[in-house]
């Protein structure tokens, strides 16, 4: 069965940049029709989709984020990782990693990790 | 970019009771991409329908989805008390850009 999780610093300084790492088990990162994403969720609020990257590379992010996102993948350590630059208190949210089968819904999802942003 | 909205933002209701929750979708979603997610209190979201009406692995047939274009409805036909939480719309028209709904909480009435 396929397993997500989410792993990364809780907290990060304004104007750093926020990096989460997403290991998954019972199932290769690599193989093919594959898409990996992340969604956010900030306190009290809704999910907001930050981006996803196809299993050959190719990377697809919120317009809202692009400046500021870079998702990669690791096939050998059967990873993908979130990078956030220049993060503000407004990028303090529940980050889940999760899978969007044909691209598009998530079929299965992380557990989720806590990040805030403060000095 | 697709805006959702959802409706109503609450809705409170008892157990056994039919729940109609509603997303609007700002274009035509194309070949109706669209899915529901139930989300509880510190978990994750957990996926219910896909293509508008497709339950997902493991969903009662309590649930169900309809619609297309710009209108779409998730029903549960008979509230037990393990649904009531808050439930998301998403839209995957495009794998290029995604949108969720801001979401309706189902309450105990």
């Amino acid at each position: 069965q396929l397993q997500l999780q989410e792993s990364g610093p809780g907290l990060v300084k304004p104007s750093e940049t926020l990096s989460l790492t997403c290991t998954v088990s019972g199932g290769s990162i690599s193989s093919s029709s594959y898409y990996w994403g992340w969604i956010r969720q900030p306190p009290g609020k809704g999910l907001e989709w930050i981006g996803s990257i196809y299993y050959s590379g190719s990377t697809y992010y919120n317009p809202s984020l692009k400046s500021r996102v870079t998702i990669s993948v690791d096939t050998s350590k059967n990873q993908f990782s979130l990078k956030l630059s220049s993060v503000t208190a407004a990028d303090t949210a529940v980050y889940y990693c999760a899978r969007p089968k044909r691209g598009g819904y998530m079929d299965v999802w992380g557990k989720g990790t806590t990040v805030t942003v403060s000095s | 970019e697709i805006v959702l909205t959802q409706s109503p933002a609450t809705l409170s209701l008892s157990p056994g009771e039919r729940a109609t929750l509603s997303c609007g979708a700002s274009q035509s979603v194309s070949s109706s991409y669209l899915a529901w997610y139930q989300q509880k209190p510190g978990l994750a979201p957990r996926l219910l329908i896909y293509d508008a009406s497709s339950r997902a692995t493991g969903i009662p047939d309590r649930f169900s989805g309809s619609g297309s274009g710009t209108d779409f409805t998730l029903t549960i036909s008979r509230l037990e008390p393990e649904d009531f939480a808050v439930y998301y719309c998403q839209q995957y028209g495009s794998s290029s850009s995604l949108t969720f709904g801001g979401g309706t909480k189902v309450e105990i009435k």
